[in-house]
């Protein structure tokens, strides 16, 4: 079975800084795809990033990149120039690619980020 | 374009009561996932449809929980009779297809009294 760890419960990183949120995972497969989502306290779960395992290449979003080693299965986003907006808790996500199967989420237990002024 | 949209976005209800919750597609899409929030257990799967058609139930806690798609673009939620252990948040989610990625609703807070 698949399973998705982030191990930090929760991070700080003072505004304009960087700060760098942690994911391992757990799979079998060769061919998927990681996630990270955002939820504020509006709840609302926010798409931040995706990353296909085929890639070699980091996926970027403006502020927002990851460090992918599929070797190592760790996924890690990094956010830059942290704004107070970015506070949220933030959600790794894997779902694995298998013909005629639905695109199924397995999220980790989320990391709450604060951001401080 | 809208997003998903659930509601309603709070419920507050005795146990016992039936529970209803509704999820409006993105107009477009033609899969639809349901998910529950809990502080214990996080993000968990619960059912999810393609075309209409129910894929994978086994999320589903027990025979008390049941979901359906009326037509291609909105889903019920129903719990019948509920228990204040079915407090959490639930969400719904849909996407243009199976491989696409899935945009969630804003919720629904749910509280079993």
């Amino acid at each position: 079975a698949q399973t998705v760890t982030q191990s930090q419960p929760e991070m700080s990183v003072q505004e304009a800084e960087t700060v760098t949120l942690s994911c391992t995972y757990d799979t079998s497969e060769s061919d998927y795809y990681l996630f990270w989502y955002k939820q504020p306290p509006s709840r609302q779960m926010i798409l931040v990033i995706r990353q296909e395992a085929y890639k070699q290449q980091n996926a970027t979003e403006n502020r927002f990149s990851v460090n992918f080693q599929k070797a190592a299965k760790s996924f890690s986003l990094k956010i830059s120039d942290s704004q107070l907006g970015d506070a949220a808790m933030y959600f790794c996500a894997y779902s694995f690619i298998s013909s005629g199967s639905a695109r199924q989420l397995t999220f980790g237990s989320g990391t709450q980020l604060t951001v401080l002024p | 374009d809208a997003g998903v949209i659930q509601s309603p976005r709070h419920e507050v209800t005795e146990m016992g009561q039936e529970v209803t919750l509704r999820c409006k597609l993105i107009s477009g899409h033609n899969s639809l996932f349901w998910y529950r929030q809990t502080m214990m257990r996080g993000l968990e799967l619960l059912i999810y449809f393609n075309n209409n058609v129910p894929i994978d139930d086994s999320g589903m806690p027990e025979d008390r929980f049941s979901a359906k798609m009326p037509n291609a673009s909105f889903s019920t939620l129903k719990i019948q009779p509920s228990e204040p252990r079915d407090s959490a948040v639930y969400f719904c989610a849909s996407s243009w297809d199976l491989y696409q990625p899935q945009h969630f609703g804003d919720g629904t807070r749910l509280s079993i009294l």
